[in-house]
């Protein structure tokens, strides 16, 4: 079935040190995933998106790579700070909807 | 400009009973989708509402239902409520023809069944 699903449950980051956070799909025809940010007691924040037309895609801080050949998507965090702790979700969007992964908590030590 | 709100934040229901949960879309948004968030996963899609009818449905039993209204805000109702029904529900808006573009998420409603 489809599905969409992180590789770890947890991880413990270093303050200032990078995050790579790591997403595996199944669908080979989705198009487009969302990578989102959850708070204790928040909605998903959105971070950043991409097709599956690119490779790469940046914005402040953060990097989403998609290698479409072993369905696998990531999410790189530069300079990991304490209001980076969250549990962090990758979403597939077909058909109007977002399926989500059971998503990784990460933990920002000082 | 007001995200999306949902209400109420917290709720407590007993097993058999019926709940209501309201969201307001984003200013500009006309779609809105309601998921199911059980503790420690992630959230799972129940259904989407555009044009006051609903566009698409997850796999969940037909004692969820939902409406749209014509200002766009919408209903999650939940009927013969079990405990497995305990979770935090979150409502996403969107603009239909954008859908793949721009979902916002509300802070949910927290439904605990006893």
């Amino acid at each position: 079935g489809e599905s969409v699903g992180l590789h770890l449950p947890t991880l413990s980051v270093q303050e200032g040190d990078n995050s790579i956070i790591n997403c595996a799909y199944s669908n080979s025809a989705s198009d487009y995933f969302i990578w989102y940010k959850q708070e204790s007691g928040k909605g998903p924040q959105f971070i950043i998106d991409i097709r599956s037309n690119m490779d790469k895609r940046q914005g402040q801080r953060v990097t989403v790579l998609l290698n479409k050949t072993v369905k696998h998507l990531s999410l790189q965090i530069a300079a990991t700070q304490p209001g980076d702790s969250a549990v962090y979700f990758c979403a597939e969007n077909n058909d109007y909807k977002l399926s989500f992964g059971a998503g990784t908590t990460v933990t920002v030590r000082a | 400009d007001a995200g999306v709100t949902q209400s109420p934040t917290h709720l407590i229901k007993t097993r058999g009973q019926q709940v209501t949960l309201r969201c307001s879309p984003k200013s500009g948004h006309d779609t809105v989708s309601w998921y199911q968030q059980a503790l420690g996963q992630g959230p799972q899609f129940i259904f989407q509402y555009y044009e006051e009818e609903e566009r698409q449905r997850g796999n969940f039993p037909d004692r969820f239902s939902g409406h749209q209204f014509p200002n766009y805000s919408s209903e999650l109702n939940v009927n013969a409520l079990l405990l497995g029904d305990s979770a935090l529900y979150l409502c996403a808006s969107s603009l239909f023809e954008g859908a793949q573009y721009g979902y916002t998420f509300g802070s949910g409603t927290r439904l605990t069944v006893v």
